[in-house]
C-alpha cells in the first residue's frame, strides 16, 4: 500500500517567490496535517486539516496557507518566502482527528530559499 | 503553552551497550506521548507511544513508561544495534491531534 506522497521532493526559489507544496495521504485517511522542521530541530506544527477543513493552525505567519481537497490530498502554499522559510515541509496523515493515534508522515519536501 | 525538552545529542554507543534518552515535558491536561524515529534518509515513523499515566509503550526492545508525576517519558533500550542508529524525537499530542515535538537526539552506535 501507497504510504503518505509528498511532490515535489525538493525545490529551490529566490526570496519573494511563491511555492506550492503536494500532500496525497494513506488511501482511507481523512486527516492532513502539515509541520515544518528546520535543520537540526523539531517538526513544528503549521496546519491541521480534516474533512477538508481547518481543525488547527500553528504560530505561523499569514504567507502560509493550505487547503484539502475533496479527495482528501492537500496543498501547503507559501508565499513571499524568506531565507528563514528554508526547512523540510513535512506531510502527515491519520485516520481520523485524534490525539491518541498514529500519525503517518511522508519524507518531505526539501525547500531551499536563496 | 505545551512543550517537550529532550536530552541534547549526539549520544555515541558501542553496540550492546543500553541507552536511555531522557524526555520531560510541560502540557495542560492529560496528553498522549510519542517516541518518533527517523533514520537517515527516511521519513518519521512512530516508535512507541503512550495514551495514559503509567502506561507502557514498547516496540523493537525499545521501552518508555509515561509518568505524570515527574512528566517524563525516558526512552530506553537494553541493547542497542549499530541499526538503530537515527535521530529520535519525543512528542505530545493534546486535545485537537497535533504533534509538538522535543528538539531531537542523534544516537550513533559504533561496531
Amino acid at each position: 500500500d501507497a504510504g503518505v506522497t509528498q511532490s515535489p521532493t525538493h525545490l529551490i526559489k529566490t526570496r519573494g517567490q511563491h511555492v506550492t507544496l503536494r500532500c496525497s495521504p494513506i488511501s482511507g485517511h481523512k486527516s492532513v496535517s502539515w509541520y515544518q522542521q528546520v535543520l537540526g530541530q523539531g517538526p513544528q506544527f503549521i496546519f491541521q486539516y480534516y474533512e477538508k477543513e481547518e481543525r488547527g493552525r500553528g504560530n505561523f505567519p499569514d504567507r502560509f496557507s493550505a487547503r484539502q481537497f475533496p479527495n482528501y490530498s492537500s496543498e501547503l502554499n507559501v508565499n513571499a518566502l524568506l531565507l528563514g522559510d528554508s526547512a523540510l515541509y513535512l506531510c502527515a496523515s491519520s485516520l481520523v482527528q485524534t490525539n491518541t493515534g498514529e500519525l503517518f508522515f511522508g519524507e518531505g519536501s526539501r525547500l531551499t530559499v536563496l | 503553552g505545551d512543550s517537550v525538552t529532550q536530552m541534547e545529542g549526539p549520544v555515541t554507543l558501542s553496540e550492546e551497550a543500553f541507552l536511555t534518552i531522557n524526555c520531560t515535558y510541560t502540557a495542560t491536561g492529560y496528553p498522549s506521548l510519542f517516541w518518533y524515529v527517523q533514520y537517515p534518509g527516511e521519513g518519521l515513523q512512530l516508535l512507541l507511544k503512550a495514551t495514559k499515566a503509567d502506561d507502557k509503550g514498547s516496540n523493537k526492545g525499545f521501552e518508555a513508561t509515561y509518568r505524570k508525576e515527574t512528566t517524563s517519558f525516558h526512552l530506553e533500550k537494553g541493547s542497542v544495534q549499530v541499526s538503530d542508529s537515527a535521530v529520535y524525537f519525543c512528542a505530545l499530542s493534546g486535545d485537537t491531534g497535533k504533534l509538538i515535538f522535543g528538539q531531537g537526539t542523534t544516537l550513533q552506535v559504533k561496531p
